[in-house]
């Protein structure tokens, strides 16, 4: 069955610092991944997608992925981290049936001043 | 989100009494989703539905049952609700299906619920 992994339940960044979320998943084929970002209180939003072609994907706040299949992994980086990045975030990819999302737990990213 | 509206946002409701969760969507989409949001699993989808009338288990549906009587609208019941169900309910659309769905889904800004 598919699943994905959030190795990283919380982390802390000083303000500018690089960031990378790690996500790994499991799945026969060509994954479908997603990165959403939830802050306090709110839905999810989407930060970006894989689907397939370029493995490093943009997204939006200044968020890319990088989609590698030797690894299975598609982590999460932004170069210089704000404030208002803190919030938590969830990879995400679709189960095989391809019906619905499977989300990880999530990774809780906190920011130090 | 713009589109997609829960209804109420937060409950308080004693064990054993049925209770009814309202998504609303003004987007026409066919797809729409119910998962639960609990500290330590992220999110575990419900139920959803792939158009009126047409709706199918997830992988914690137990305890749960869903109605989809107009594209608009998307009901989660707990028929008898227990201590375990205290959650944060969260509505999904989505345009496409499955892997059809290039969007990602939208949220709606979910239901605080409270079993005492």
């Amino acid at each position: 069955a598919q699943s994905v992994t959030q190795p990283d339940i919380h982390i802390t960044v000083s303000e500018g610092a690089s960031l990378e979320l790690r996500c790994n998943y499991s799945y026969g084929a060509t994954p479908y991944l997603f990165w959403y970002v939830q802050s306090p209180g709110q839905g999810l939003q989407l930060l970006l997608k894989y689907f397939s072609g370029d493995t490093l994907v943009q997204g939006i706040k200044g968020f890319e992925a990088e989609f590698k299949r030797s690894q299975s992994s598609f982590n999460l980086r932004k170069p210089s981290v704000h404030w208002s990045d803190a919030a938590e975030y969830f990879c995400a990819v679709f189960n095989q049936a391809g019906t619905a999302l499977i989300f990880g737990k999530g990774t809780t990213l906190s920011v130090s001043s | 989100d713009a589109g997609i509206t829960q209804s109420p946002r937060h409950k308080v409701t004693e064990t054993g009494t049925p209770v009814t969760l309202r998504c609303h969507q003004t987007e026409n989409h066919r797809y729409m989703y119910w998962y639960r949001q609990d500290p330590g699993h992220g999110l575990r989808l419900i139920h959803y539905s792939y158009g009126v009338k047409d709706t199918d288990k997830g992988e914690v549906s137990d305890g749960y049952s869903v109605s989809r009587s107009k594209t608009e609208d998307f009901l989660l019941t707990l028929e008898s609700a227990t201590s375990s169900q205290t959650s944060v309910y969260f509505c999904a659309i989505s345009e496409s299906g499955g892997t059809g769905s290039h969007y990602g889904y939208t949220f709606g800004s979910g239901t605080r619920l409270t079993v005492v």
